[in-house]
């Protein structure tokens, strides 16, 4: 079992719907928890991070922390065809620099 | 103005052969990694160095070798290429600051390695 788990899609939509995204994770000591996107034949780029419960807002992008049930959400609002790409959930353990990702939710928002 | 660039971008090779990826990155900061992105889109870390010391080293198969001349610049070296190591090869940099975490990973484009 991996330590992040997140659902591979693909998660078709059309353009303008709200987009959530979702991964569970088991280890306790994971604190840092950040979503990152990856655009086809591109690296992953650090979208939002997060270190508490709760929600922190960024534009049209929310992320979502629930540490009592170990869940993490990106919600996204008013989607456009531009945020096609691949979401991946990372987590981090206090001051290790390691990152454990989730598998990746593939995203195609259509016209 | 590439902030973490790899070279190549593609590489296609017969197994058996040994071959380089090189990583530099250009921010300033002092940890640099190593993932590898399956088919699956499965990103995991390989190895990471802060000033040039070796810190992480996840299972990796000791065919491969990473090797850091300076904080700029982390290369990968593989040795007797199998199938299985076709992947995505990711370099990633970030800035680690004393008892805090550091939460952004740059990464670069990627090299996508083809072993036939």
């Amino acid at each position: 079992q991996k330590e992040v788990e997140q659902d591979p899609g693909p998660l078709s939509v059309p353009e303008g719907a709200i987009v959530s995204l979702n991964c569970t994770y088991s280890n306790s000591a994971f604190q840092y928890f950040m979503w990152y996107r990856q655009y086809s034949r591109k690296g992953p780029e650090l979208l939002m991070y997060t270190y508490s419960s709760g929600n922190k807002e960024d534009g049209r992008f929310t992320a979502q922390v629930d540490k009592s049930s170990k869940y993490i959400s990106l919600f996204i609002r008013d989607s456009q065809p531009s945020d096609s790409a691949t979401y991946l959930c990372a987590t981090v353990a206090g001051t290790a620099s390691k990152l454990t990702f989730g598998t990746g939710t593939r995203l195609q928002v259509t016209l | 103005d590439t902030a973490v660039s790899q070279t190549p971008k593609y590489l296609v090779t017969q197994m058996g052969n040994d071959k380089s990826i090189k990583c530099e990155q250009n921010l300033g900061h002092d940890t640099m990694y190593w993932y590898k992105q399956d088919s699956k889109k499965f990103l995991k870390i390989m190895f990471s160095y802060n000033n040039k010391e070796l810190i992480i080293n996840e299972t990796v198969p000791n065919r491969f070798s990473p090797k850091s001349p300076d904080k700029a610049h982390l290369n990968l070296h593989i040795n007797s290429l199998e199938l299985g190591d076709s992947a995505v090869y990711f370099c990633a940099s970030s800035q680690t600051y004393t008892g805090q975490m550091n939460t952004e990973a740059f990464f670069g484009q990627g090299t996508r390695l083809t072993v036939v």
